[in-house]
């Protein structure tokens, strides 16, 4: 069963307009939630991250917001930049189990020019 | 300050034939996690190693094992390899054992089992 959910595969959007990339969880242990960007080739690299005693953080063009109640959490570009252009995970650890982080599959952002 | 590094990057082995992987922390870091990404799906959790100490550990068999080494640099081991264990295999450094320190990612080690 799986814990993360990324239930859109892919997302296109225009340049300079917003991209909302969403995620479901169903473990209500998970403390906090994390997303990744990741470029082919590369490894996953950290764009920002929640806790859940919070419902929003803001960090430049990117923010997160977390709906504890419905489980559900997502992440804002705004403005969306070709550059954003990747695949984006959302990922989430739970203090029962040191160190594990549950991912996603994953949506892959296309912003075009 | 260098970055998360794998070796190799690529590699091709037959099944049953047993495999390492390597990867080296960031400078400063103490924790390393090691995570199995399959096509098209998220990285899933091995294990992590905490100041040389395996501390925590994902739906994984016993043949895939770990070490951590004084350095703090690690090697993920997988004995009996099966076709399924093809996948692109990852590392995080991050500092603190299991806080929500930051992980940095390495760029990975893509394992092909024939």
């Amino acid at each position: 069963d799986q814990q993360v959910k990324q239930n859109s595969p892919s997302l296109s959007v225009q340049e300079g307009r917003i991209s909302i990339l969403n995620c479901d969880y169903t473990n209500s242990m998970f403390d906090y939630f994390l997303w990744y960007k990741k470029y082919p080739a590369e490894g996953p690299t950290f764009l920002i991250s929640i806790s859940s005693i919070k419902d929003k953080n803001e960090d430049g063009r990117f923010t997160v917001f977390l709906n504890k109640s419905a489980k559900h959490l997502s992440l804002h570009i705004v403005p969306s930049q070709p550059g954003d252009s990747a695949v984006y995970f959302c990922a989430a650890r739970d203090n029962t189990n040191a160190g594990k982080s549950t991912f996603g599959d994953g949506t892959t952002l296309t912003v075009k020019p | 300050e260098t970055g998360v590094t794998q070796s190799p990057t690529h590699l091709i082995k037959t099944r049953g034939q047993q495999v390492t992987l390597r990867c080296s922390s960031q400078s400063g870091h103490n924790t390393v996690s090691w995570y199995q990404q399959a096509l098209g799906q998220g990285p899933q959790f091995i294990f992590q190693y905490y100041r040389e100490e395996e501390n925590g550990r994902g739906n994984f068999p016993p043949r895939f094992s770990g070490l951590q080494f004084p350095n703090y640099s690690s090697e993920l081991n997988v004995n009996a390899l099966e076709l399924d264990d093809s996948a692109l295999y990852l590392c995080a450094s991050s500092l603190g054992g299991a806080g929500p320190g930051t992980q940095y990612f390495g760029p990975g080690t893509r394992l092909l089992v024939l």
